[in-house]
């Protein structure tokens, strides 16, 4: 049963640490998506790739954030550093063009809070 | 430019009522795709159903329908026989011709007994 799996599933840090969110996207998908999640904006699209490569971060405030894909099964989302209104739920979502019209399968998602 | 919206932040249906969940897109692409995924309150995101752009019949899926109307651009989501474990938050999301995704506010659905 082919998954997208999230480490860690939670995360409390304080205020300036450096957090760090790691994606295994599902075998064989070459777009991978990272996105937010807050009761207030909703799902906000952070940053997204095609074949490892970055294709909009537009979402992602620069400042802090950066998203890598070292190699196709593994994905990072990190924040330097981290503040109390980074506190959101992180989704990673792979999927494979064209494979029933781009449908994006989500992994169980990243709850961070940051005290 | 808002592309998806959903204008029921919340919804109630009786249980064995069939509910509908409204969205709205905006695009000007040809070729786009449409879905509906459920998040219940364990949080996950879960997949449910796919519209094509150029599909001429609606998609079903089970007890879930897509009811699309290309020249209004919706995509309303219709549940049958709603189940208990229907409840959830319900978003609607487009895919454009560059694979992004564009996710609407969610509509919050209680299924009641």
């Amino acid at each position: 049963d082919a998954r997208v799996t999230q480490t860690p599933r939670h995360k409390v840090t304080e205020m300036g640490q450096e957090v760090t969110m790691r994606c295994q996207p599902i075998l064989g998908h070459n777009t991978v998506f990272w996105y937010r999640q807050t009761m207030m904006q909703g799902l906000e699209l952070l940053a997204y790739f095609r074949n490892r490569a970055p294709l909009d971060d537009s979402g992602m405030p620069k400042d802090r954030f950066s998203a890598e894909m070292p190699d196709a099964t593994l994905a990072t989302l990190k924040i330097q550093p981290s503040e109390p209104r980074d506190s959101a739920v992180y989704f990673c979502a792979s999927g494979l063009p064209m494979d029933r019209g781009n449908e994006q399968f989500f992994g169980p998602g990243t709850r961070l809070t940051v005290l | 430019a808002q592309k998806i919206t959903q204008t029921q932040p919340g919804m109630f249906v009786q249980e064995k009522e069939a509910v509908t969940l409204d969205c709205t897109y905006d695009t000007s692409d040809p070729s786009y795709g449409l879905f509906w995924y459920k998040q219940p309150s364990s949080g996950e995101m879960i997949f449910l159903i796919y519209q094509g752009s150029y599909d001429q019949q609606n998609a079903t899926e089970g007890r879930y329908s897509l009811n699309f109307q290309k020249a209004r651009k919706s995509a309303n989501l219709v549940i049958s026989a709603s189940q208990l474990g229907d409840s959830a938050m319900y978003f609607c999301a487009m895919s454009d011709n560059f694979n992004k995704f564009y996710f609407g506010s969610g509509t919050k659905l209680n299924v009641k007994p």
